[in-house]
């Protein structure tokens, strides 16, 4: 079974510039969630997609980040404009459903300079 | 004061030893436990699973919930230098999101 893929696996652009991530999620899960994860920190949950409908974007900063997820499979994930806080890794997971385990993407490692 | 707490290490012991890692948190509704591997450049991978108290055990893996003390453990006995990684603790309560820890970075020394 193929595991959640993403791309590209590294971005350098500079701030003020815009970026978006691909994330394809293990075929049949329903779920699928965006993790900002900083250095030094745990993955924090930017956005969860149930289908393509939007469970959970209480932490996504809706000023420059968005996110869509066409037909319940693909997602992107777009900054714009990047900040140099945006430096993380951006990284997408996939469940099932709902509660269901989580299984990672290998993550998009952005650096903004 | 974070929901979950973690010592981001780094842990250093050598091979075959027992690993303890541990987590605090202050969320008292929390009723899922669960214990993530992550290897450096990749994602993180489920380790271990509990539901709200009590101990678990996988082949070299055991993994304790102490609710009354908000307190959680995962330890690992005879520690490869495979085991090496950082070793996130994460949890949630019911359909809600999941908090991961910080992550604990484990180097095992042949």
């Amino acid at each position: 079974e193929a595991g959640v893929a993403q791309s590209p696996r590294y971005k350098i652009i500079e701030k003020r510039q815009s970026v978006a991530f691909w994330c394809n999620p293990i075929s049949g899960h329903a779920t699928l969630y965006w993790y900002q994860q900083i250095l030094g920190q745990g993955p924090k949950l930017l956005i969860q997609f149930q289908n393509n409908g939007v469970v959970d974007d209480s932490q996504l900063p809706k000023d420059r980040f968005s996110a869509e997820r066409l037909k319940g499979v693909d997602s992107t994930l777009k900054i714009q404009p990047a900040k140099l806080e945006d430096s993380a890794v951006y990284l997408c997971a996939s469940s099932l459903d709902r509660g269901e385990t989580q299984y990672f993407g290998p993550g998009t490692r952005l650096l903004v300079l | 004061q974070k929901e979950v707490e973690q010592d981001p290490g780094p842990l250093s012991v050598p091979e075959g030893a027992i690993v303890s890692l541990n987590c605090t948190y202050s969320n008292s509704a929390f009723q899922y436990f669960m214990w993530y591997r992550q290897y450096s450049r990749k994602g993180p991978e489920l380790l271990m699973y509990t539901y709200s108290s009590g101990n678990k055990e996988d082949g070299r893996f055991t993994a304790q919930v102490d609710k009354s003390s908000k307190y959680i453990s995962l330890f690992i006995r005879d520690s490869q230098p495979s085991d090496s990684a950082t070793y996130l603790c994460a949890m949630r309560r019911g359909g809600f999101k999941t908090i991961f820890g910080a992550g604990t970075r484990l180097f095992v020394k042949a």
